[in-house]
């Protein structure tokens, strides 16, 4: 099974601010990786499939990278309503693996 | 528009069977492979189990598979996951969600599934 560890676990930022947040493979994904977003009380959105490729509707704001092992969300500018929590998702191998989460909070 | 619908969670015995049903619309069912995805409370995204799109293939968690079924009508629009001899630890919202290659693309609000005496 492939883990995928993100970090931080929590980030404190404020509006405005530049995020990165962090997931690695324990093993090469190649470039099979998705990031979402989860408000309280809602379902996770897709924001990033294909490592860096942006799902439709998602602003310009949010980009990815990476390949292998080692990937990076990025959130350029800090709106309001981008903190949650973010979640990374490899589909490169079964079983379908998840990362445990960053929390991005305000600061 | 794509939505997802889930339905059928409820309070459960340990042991206990239970089926979900997520009833979908606004795209081609028969043409995506579908996923299953669960969320303890308070906890990560758990993926649960994959069908293909002629549900000639399924993928489960090691943590289910040999209790939880997969299933999908075509017909109906819907994809089913039969739960049996559930646990305490299968307490989570259920949520199913359209795999666009590799990618879940489209998600239900999901239902929750609580297995308690």
């Amino acid at each position: 099974e492939i883990v995928l560890t993100q970090s931080p676990a929590t980030l404190s930022l404020s509006p405005g601010e530049r995020a990165t947040l962090s997931c690695r493979a324990s093993q090469s994904i190649s470039n099979y990786l998705a990031w979402y977003q989860q408000k309280p009380g809602q379902a996770p959105r897709l924001l990033i499939s294909g490592a860096s490729d942006r799902a439709t509707g998602i602003p310009a704001r949010f980009s990815g990278s990476g390949s292998g092992t080692d990937f990076t969300l990025t959130i350029s500018s800090l709106e309001p309503e981008d903190f949650a929590v973010y979640y990374c998702q490899q589909r490169n191998n079964w079983p379908i693996t998840f990362g445990q989460g960053t929390r991005l909070e305000i600061k | 528009e794509v939505q997802l619908v889930e339905s059928g969670g409820d309070l459960v015995q340990p042991g206990g069977s239970l089926r979900l049903s997520c009833e979908v619309s606004g795209f081609t069912f028969s043409n995506y492979w579908m996923t299953w995805v669960r969320q303890a409370p308070g906890k990560g995204l758990e993926w649960v189990a994959n069908i293909k799109d002629d549900g000639s293939e399924k993928f489960y968690a090691d943590s289910v598979r040999g209790r939880f079924t997969i299933s999908r009508e075509d017909a109906k629009n819907t994809l089913y996951l039969q739960m049996n001899s559930l646990r305490a630890e299968d307490t989570a919202r259920y949520y199913c969600a359209r795999d666009a290659s590799r990618k879940d693309d489209h998600w239900g609000q999901g239902t929750l599934v609580t297995v308690s005496s």
